[in-house]
């Protein structure tokens, strides 16, 4: 089982709102990535998680907080976004800490700020 | 610098053989990938291969690497209408995205 899901598919939200967006992995996999994409463009790296610690954030704005709670799971928390963060948010994991073998990737949360 | 540069279109028709190619000018890392997107997807990797070989075949892929160059191919034989999608080679362990080339195939 090479499956990361991602919950919601689809996210429209206000510059007010707060939202978060979840993945899972049940591969015992050790590190987790959060990236954002967009349109025709390579995914851009936000934040990594290797052994459930925080190890890289790529300058990412505050208005966005990653939160590990558990090997399996990785949140991502949006708060007061800007319409410029909408994109395709991508989580992939791999398997023994951040920047061993291959990465596999869920299908996306598509976010709409309006 | 860890720059990967890939050409961005290829068009090609359905049965033929397809060759993407990718650049890059950082070669510490041992692992090469490519990655597959189709549309409103996220990323499928499709295969990979160590930095000490120079081929890898897996059924209609074959990777071809030249580390003197600096350069990564990615051929798919017979391709196929279900093939058209955007494909991403990546390097590293913090994985380097190239520009990504949107491959079409027609009928």
């Amino acid at each position: 089982d090479t499956e990361v899901t991602q919950t919601p598919k689809h996210l429209v939200m206000g510059m007010t709102n707060k939202k978060s967006l979840k993945c899972e992995q049940h591969m015992g996999h050790r590190a987790m990535y959060w990236y954002k994409q967009k349109a025709k463009k390579p995914p851009e790296l936000m934040f990594v998680y290797s052994y459930e610690k925080l190890s890289i954030n790529e300058s990412v704005p505050s208005r966005f907080s990653p939160e590990c709670p558990n090997s399996s799971l990785l949140n991502l928390h949006l708060h007061a976004l800007q319409p410029e963060d909408s994109a395709l948010y991508l989580c992939a994991s791999s398997q023994a800490g951040q920047g061993k073998g291959e990465q596999y990737f869920g299908p996306g949360t598509r976010l709409t700020v309006t | 610098g860890e720059d990967v540069e890939q050409s961005l279109f290829l068009s090609v028709r359905e049965g033929d053989s397809s060759v993407i190619n990718c650049t890059y000018t950082d070669s510490s890392s041992t692992y090469l990938y490519w990655y597959k997107q189709e549309p409103g997807a996220g990323l499928q990797l499709l295969t990979y291969i160590f930095s000490n070989m120079d081929m890898k075949q897996d059924q209609r892929l074959t990777v071809l690497l030249n580390k003197k160059d600096k350069h990564l191919s990615l051929r798919i034989a017979d391709t196929q209408t279900g093939d058209s999608a955007i494909y991403f080679c990546a390097w590293g362990g913090k994985l380097i995205f190239g520009q990504g080339t949107e491959l079409s195939v027609k009928p």
